[in-house]
C-alpha cells in the first residue's frame, strides 16, 4: 500500500532563516506530487505541484521553492523566511491523469516563524 | 474567480442527527470531480467522498452522501447519524481536467456535533 511522509512535524524557525521541509511517498510510482500552506482555520492554498522529476510548476510566487531530486521525493525550501510563510504545510500526491484520482496527504509540517 | 464557495463557516449539530454542507463550485470544464474532506484538529486531510461530472447517481460513502445538483454548480455534503468524531472541518474541492487535474479547495466548514 501506499504511504505518503513528511518531515519534520513541527518546526520553529527564525524569520531570515532557511528552511527544507521533506516529503517521500512509498508505493507508487511517478506520481504526482503536491504542496500545499494552510493559514489557521483557513482553507489550502496550492504553492507547486509537479508531474515528474524535475519538472515543478510554481501556483504562487513568493520566496518559496520546490524540487523534486528522485520520482517520489518533493522538498518545499526557502532561503529566508517571512512571517507570512508560518502554517500548515501538506503534501499529497495522486495518480496520473484523471479528474477521479483522489490526492493522499501526508501529516503536515506545522511551521511557525519568529 | 471563486472556483469552489463554502458559505459556512461553521456549525452546530447534535448528535444523531443529520447534517448538510454546502458547496457550490465555478468551471466551465464538462469534465470535472468533486472532492470532499474531513481535516479534524490533528491536521490530517482525509478523503470522504467522490462525484464525478459524467456521473447520474449522487455519491454515497456509509454515512456521507453527496447531493449534487449540477444545473445548478452545487455540491452538498450530508452526513447522517452525527457522531461526536465528526466534529471537524470539511472541506469541498474541485479537480477539473484542463486546470492539470489540481485541486481546487474551499475555505471549509468547521462542525462541530454536540453530545
Amino acid at each position: 500500500s501506499q504511504t505518503i511522509h513528511q518531515w519534520p512535524a513541527t518546526l520553529v524557525q527564525p524569520v531570515g532563516s532557511p528552511l527544507s521541509l521533506e516529503c517521500t511517498v512509498e508505493g507508487t510510482s511517478n506520481p504526482n506530487l503536491y504542496w500545499y500552506r494552510q493559514a489557521a482555520g483557513r482553507g489550502l492554498q496550492l504553492l507547486f505541484y509537479s508531474v515528474g522529476i524535475g519538472q515543478i510548476s510554481s501556483e504562487v510566487p513568493q520566496n518559496l521553492s520546490a524540487s523534486r531530486p528522485q520520482d517520489r521525493q518533493f522538498i518545499l525550501s526557502s532561503k529566508k523566511l517571512l512571517l507570512s510563510d508560518s502554517g500548515f504545510y501538506l503534501c499529497a500526491w495522486s495518480m496520473v491523469g484523471t479528474p477521479e484520482d483522489e490526492q493522499y496527504f501526508g501529516p503536515g509540517t506545522r511551521l511557525t516563524v519568529t | 474567480a471563486q472556483k469552489i464557495t463554502q458559505t459556512q463557516p461553521g456549525m452546530f449539530v447534535q448528535e444523531k442527527e443529520a447534517v448538510t454542507l454546502d458547496c457550490t463550485y465555478d468551471t466551465s470544464d464538462p469534465s470535472y470531480g468533486l472532492f470532499w474532506y474531513k481535516q479534524p484538529s490533528s491536521g490530517e486531510m482525509i478523503f470522504l467522498i467522490y462525484q464525478g461530472s459524467y456521473d447520474q447517481q449522487n455519491a454515497t460513502e456509509g454515512r456521507y452522501s453527496l447531493n449534487f445538483q449540477k444545473a445548478r454548480k452545487s455540491a452538498n455534503l450530508v452526513i447522517s447519524a452525527s457522531q461526536l468524531g465528526d466534529s471537524a472541518m470539511y472541506f469541498c474541492a474541485m479537480r477539473e481536467s484542463y486546470n492539470d487535474y489540481k485541486l481546487s479547495f474551499g475555505a471549509g466548514t468547521t462542525v462541530t456535533v454536540r453530545a
